[in-house]
C-alpha cells in the first residue's frame, strides 16, 4: 500500500531534550516536506527536500533540523525543543512539487 | 512574497444546496494551486489541483474549482452538499519560480442536514 508513515504519531517531552520524528514513504517520490499544523494558521511549511541531499527552508525553519540521506526517509529533528514548538507535524510527498502531495497522519507534539 | 487567503473561518451550508469555499493567492509566476481536505483526526487528503489549461478543474468526491486569472482565485465548489462534505479544507499555492507550497488558513465547511 502506497503510504507516507510517520513516528511517533504522539510524543510529550521536556524542554531541551532532543527529539526526532521520522517520515518515510514508499512511492519512490522526490519531493518531500514538513509542515506544522496550528489553531488559526493553517498549515505552515517548515523544510522541504527536491531529492537525495537537498534540503531547503520553507516559511517557519527556526529550531528544526532535517536531512535526506535517502530518498525515502525524511527526518525531522528538534535540538532543543521550546514550548511553542507544541503542534501538529504533517510529513508529505509528492512525485515533484507540482504533483499532490500525499500527507502523513500527523505526530502531534508537547513540549513542557 | 506568494500568499494564499482564504476569507472566511467557517461555511454553513444546508445539505442538498450548493458550496463554495473562497480562496484567492498571490504568486510572482504562475501559480500551481491545489485543494485539500482534513477530516477529524486525519491527515490532509488531496481533492484536486490547477496546472494548466481548462480553468475548471474537476476533482474527487464530486468537488470542482474554477481558476481566475484576473481575479486570482481558486474557489472550491460543489453543486449539491452532503452531510459527510463536512470538513477542514486548505487551499495551497506553488508558484514557478521555486518549490515551497504555501497554504491557506483552512476554512470549516459545516453542512447541515
Amino acid at each position: 500500500e502506497a503510504q507516507v508513515t510517520q513516528n511517533p504519531r504522539y510524543l510529550i517531552t521536556v524542554t531541551g531534550k532532543k527529539l526526532t520524528v521520522t517520515c518515510s514513504q514508499n512511492m519512490n517520490h522526490e519531493y518531500m516536506s514538513w509542515y506544522r499544523q496550528d489553531p488559526g494558521l493553517g498549515l505552515r511549511q517548515i523544510y522541504y527536500s527536491m531529492n537525495v541531499e537537498v534540503t531547503d527552508k520553507g516559511d517557519v525553519p527556526e529550531g528544526y533540523k532535517v536531512s535526506r540521506k535517502e530518498k525515502r526517509n525524511f527526518p525531522l529533528i528538534l535540538e532543543s525543543p521550546s514550548p511553542n514548538q507544541t503542534s501538529l507535524y504533517f510529513c508529505a510527498s509528492s512525485f515533484l512539487a507540482f504533483n499532490e502531495q500525499f500527507f502523513g497522519p500527523g505526530t502531534r507534539l508537547t513540549v513542557l | 512574497a506568494q500568499s494564499v487567503a482564504q476569507p472566511e473561518d467557517q461555511v454553513n451550508v444546508a445539505e442538498g444546496n450548493p458550496l463554495t469555499v473562497k480562496c484567492t493567492y498571490s504568486v510572482s509566476g504562475n501559480p500551481y494551486l491545489f485543494w485539500y481536505v482534513q477530516y477529524p483526526n486525519r491527515g490532509l487528503q488531496f481533492l484536486l489541483k490547477y496546472i494548466t489549461g481548462d480553468n475548471l478543474v474537476k476533482g474527487s468526491y464530486g468537488f470542482e474549482a474554477e481558476f481566475n486569472k484576473s481575479q486570482t482565485s481558486f474557489h472550491l465548489k460543489k453543486p449539491s452538499a452532503l452531510v459527510s462534505d463536512s470538513a477542514l479544507y486548505f487551499c495551497a499555492v506553488r508558484n514557478t519560480q521555486d518549490d515551497k507550497i504555501i497554504f491557506g488558513k483552512g476554512t470549516r465547511l459545516h453542512i447541515l442536514p
